[in-house]
């Protein structure tokens, strides 16, 4: 049972251009959200979805993308990453609610220059 | 004002020591608080949590919550190397679709 799987690991990316961060879970949870983590700041919510096809904004939404096609995949996107975007991503998934038990993946280092 | 504060540490203790690990909340109306521990380079998984005043135990591990003052803490009793991480305090919003984290303190266990 893999649980939740990110990809890739690890990103640099120049200021401008675009990338999708891959999220998966095989746990058959309704609840999705990605989350980014900054020395000092804590997990910060950018995006997050009840079920296939309903999603909303976070705390933290501008620069990103989501979309829910299906429950297993909620892909993020940075539309023109920014150095401000420099950070680890990890998404999570929850079977009972937004606010139960999340299960996250190991994340996804992004460097932006 | 932040709705969860997390003093960030470092912390750093030898083996066997008791560990002490607090937040302060600001809204009274939340009803249950969670204590999720992260490995260096791994995502957090949940440690503990627990729905109200008063103690909860679970092994060498201890959650606290005094809502009067606000504040929850999470205890190490024996602590381990292995314990070492970062703990971060996690209290679902009064808008109910997100946890609102602590900053996170990191936590070495020295051999």
């Amino acid at each position: 049972n893999a649980g939740v799987t990110q990809t890739p690991k690890f990103q640099v990316l120049k200021t401008g251009q675009s990338m999708t961060l891959q999220c998966a879970q095989d746990m058959n949870h309704e609840y999705m959200s990605w989350y980014r983590q900054d020395p000092g700041m804590g997990l910060r919510l950018i995006h997050y979805s009840v079920g296939a096809g309903i999603t909303d904004q976070g705390e933290v939404p501008n620069g990103y993308n989501v979309s829910r096609s299906t429950t297993e995949d909620f892909p993020l996107r940075l539309l023109s990453a920014a150095p401000s975007q420099t950070s680890v991503y990890f998404c999570a998934s929850s079977r009972d609610s937004p606010t139960g038990e999340l299960f996250f993946g190991e994340g996804s280092r992004l460097t932006v220059l | 004002q932040k709705e969860v504060e997390q003093d960030p540490g470092p912390l750093s203790v030898p083996e066997g020591a008791i560990v002490s690990l607090n937040c302060t909340y600001s809204n009274s109306a939340f009803q249950y608080f969670m204590w999720y521990r992260q490995y260096s380079r791994k995502g957090p998984e949940l440690l503990m949590y627990t729905y109200s005043s008063g103690n909860k135990e679970d092994g060498r591990f201890t959650a606290q919550v005094d809502k009067s003052s606000k504040y929850i803490s999470l205890f190490i009793r024996d602590s381990q190397p292995s314990d070492s991480a970062t703990y971060l305090c996690a209290i679902p919003t009064s808008n109910d679709y997100k946890l609102s984290f602590g900053a996170g303190t990191t936590v070495t266990v020295r051999a």
